[in-house]
C-alpha cells in the first residue's frame, strides 16, 4: 500500500503565486494534518481535520487555508505566497489522536 | 499552549547508551509521543506514553512522568544507523500534537 503521499516533492514558487500541495492516504484514516519544519523550530500545525467535511486551525494557519471533500484527500492552498512560507511542508494522517501520525514524504518549498 | 523543551544535540559512541530528556508544560495533557527522523525524511513513530512508567521497545525505551512534565528517550546499544533527530511531541487532545525542536543524536565510530 501507498500510505501517505504528498505532491509535488519540490517547488520554486514566485512570491504572490497561488499554490496548492496535495496529500492523500489509503489508510482510511480520520483525522489529517499539515505542519511546517522550519530549521530550529520544529514541526508546527498549520491545519488539521477531525474527519471528512470538517478543518481546524492550527498554530500558525496564517496565509494558508485547506479542505477536507473526503476521507483520503488534504489538500493545503497558499493563495498567495509570500517568502516566509519557504519550509519543508509534511502531511500526516492518525485513525484518532491517540494513535500514531504517519508522516508524507514532505514537500520541499521555495518562495522567491 | 505547549512548551516543550529538550536538548538540541547529543553525540554518543557506537555501542553506548544515550538518554534524550523532554520536559513540557502543557494543559489537558493526553500523552506523549516520540518520532525518529533521518535527514531529509518523514518522523517516524517510535514510542507512545500516557501512563507513567517505562515503556521498552526493543534497543529503545519511553519514560514518562506527568506529575513531574517529564519524558525521556532511551537508546541503547547506539548504532550508526540510529544517528538522527529524536522528536518529543505532546498531544491535549482533540487532534492537536505539538513538537518540540528536536534533538539530533551524533553516533560515532
Amino acid at each position: 500500500t501507498a500510505g501517505i503521499t504528498q505532491a509535488p516533492t519540490s517547488q520554486i514558487l514566485a512570491a504572490g503565486r497561488s499554490m496548492t500541495l496535495r496529500c492523500t492516504q489509503d489508510m482510511r484514516h480520520n483525522a489529517m494534518y499539515w505542519y511546517r519544519q522550519d530549521l530550529g523550530l520544529g514541526l508546527r500545525l498549520i491545519h488539521y481535520s477531525n474527519t471528512a467535511g470538517t478543518t481546524g486551525k492550527g498554530e500558525v494557519p496564517d496565509g494558508y487555508s485547506v479542505s477536507r471533500a473526503n476521507t483520503d484527500d488534504f489538500p493545503l492552498t497558499l493563495a498567495s505566497a509570500v517568502p516566509s512560507q519557504t519550509s519543508v511542508y509534511f502531511c500526516a494522517s492518525s485513525l484518532s489522536s491517540y494513535n500514531e501520525q504517519f508522516f508524507g514524504p514532505g514537500t520541499r518549498l521555495t518562495v522567491l | 499552549g505547549q512548551n516543550i523543551d529538550q536538548p538540541t544535540e547529543m553525540t554518543a559512541t557506537e555501542g553506548a547508551i544515550v538518554q534524550i530528556n523532554c520536559t513540557y508544560q502543557t494543559s489537558g495533557f493526553n500523552g506523549l509521543f516520540w518520532y525518529q527522523q533521518h535527514a531529509g525524511e518523514a518522523p517516524t513513530f517510535l514510542s507512545y506514553n500516557v501512563l507513567d512508567g517505562l515503556e521498552e521497545k526493543g534497543r529503545f525505551s519511553s519514560f514518562l512522568s506527568r506529575s513531574k512534565g517529564y519524558s525521556y528517550l532511551l537508546l541503547k546499544e547506539l548504532q550508526m544507523k540510529d544517528s538522527a533527530s529524536y522528536l518529543c511531541a505532546v498531544t491535549q487532545g482533540d487532534y492537536k500534537l505539538s513538537f518540540g525542536a528536536g534533538t539530533t543524536v551524533t553516533v560515532r565510530a
